[in-house]
């Protein structure tokens, strides 16, 4: 059972333009809803992480936005540029030990 | 942010031979790390959950005793791969909880190993 789901599974923008990844979620005993960039051949950096509190965090050209009521949550990526081209992931635990569940990942392309 | 560190970054072996990865966070104590594989275009999943003095948490469908797990530190946890198959070449990637400063989950920088 795949409890977190994320699209698109890849994207092109423009530079400067706006990427928009999406994913949702079953568990509702997940509370912590982390973003992480992956380059090829290295492992994952966290980018930018949401817990249910609040419904949006904002951190340089990164957003997130987080729906509850509908298990939702997306990262904007604003004013994007080449060396944001990348494989994002969400991801999706819970408080105790932080144990995370992935979603399928979106590569995304900045192209010049 | 917090250091981990994983040694090796890339293992060449031969079908039957065991191979050893080593996690180690660097600036900070991980009672709790997670050991995650990664096939090329794929998502990573999760094998278990390692804490240190304990025995590790397998995930479903995860063979512990091909997957062994020691988290004898609170900076060290390794992976050992036995009696390693072609189907075992992969990304290995280790992560580290950081309870006691952030609270955040920090990876490693991967292991890629390829059975011959």
């Amino acid at each position: 059972q795949q409890q977190v789901k994320q699209s698109p599974q890849s994207l092109i923008v423009q530079k400067g333009g706006i990427s928009i990844i999406n994913c949702a979620y079953e568990n509702t005993a997940f509370d912590y809803f982390p973003w992480y960039q992956q380059f090829p051949g290295k492992g994952p950096a966290l980018l930018i992480a949401i817990r249910p509190d609040v419904s949006e965090k904002k951190e340089g050209r990164f957003t997130i936005s987080f729906n509850k009521s509908a298990k939702q949550f997306s990262l904007h990526i604003m004013d994007s540029q080449p060396g944001d081209s990348a494989t994002y992931f969400c991801a999706a635990g819970g408080a105790a030990g932080n144990k995370l569940t992935f979603g399928g990942g979106t590569r995304v392309l900045v192209k010049p | 942010g917090a250091v981990v560190s994983q040694h090796p970054s890339w293992v060449i072996c031969k079908s039957g031979t065991s191979v050893k990865i080593e996690c180690r966070s660097l600036d900070f104590q991980a009672t709790t790390m997670f050991w995650y594989r990664q096939f090329p275009k794929q998502s990573l999943m999760l094998m278990a959950t390692s804490n240190e003095g304990s025995k590790a948490t397998y995930e479903q469908g995860v063979e512990k005793d091909k997957f062994l797990i020691n988290h004898a530190s609170l900076t060290l946890s390794t992976l050992t791969v036995t009696s390693a198959h072609p189907e075992d070449s992969s990304f290995y990637i280790c992560s580290a909880l950081d309870r006691g400063r952030t609270g955040e989950l920090f990876f490693g920088e991967g292991s890629r190993l390829t059975v011959l």
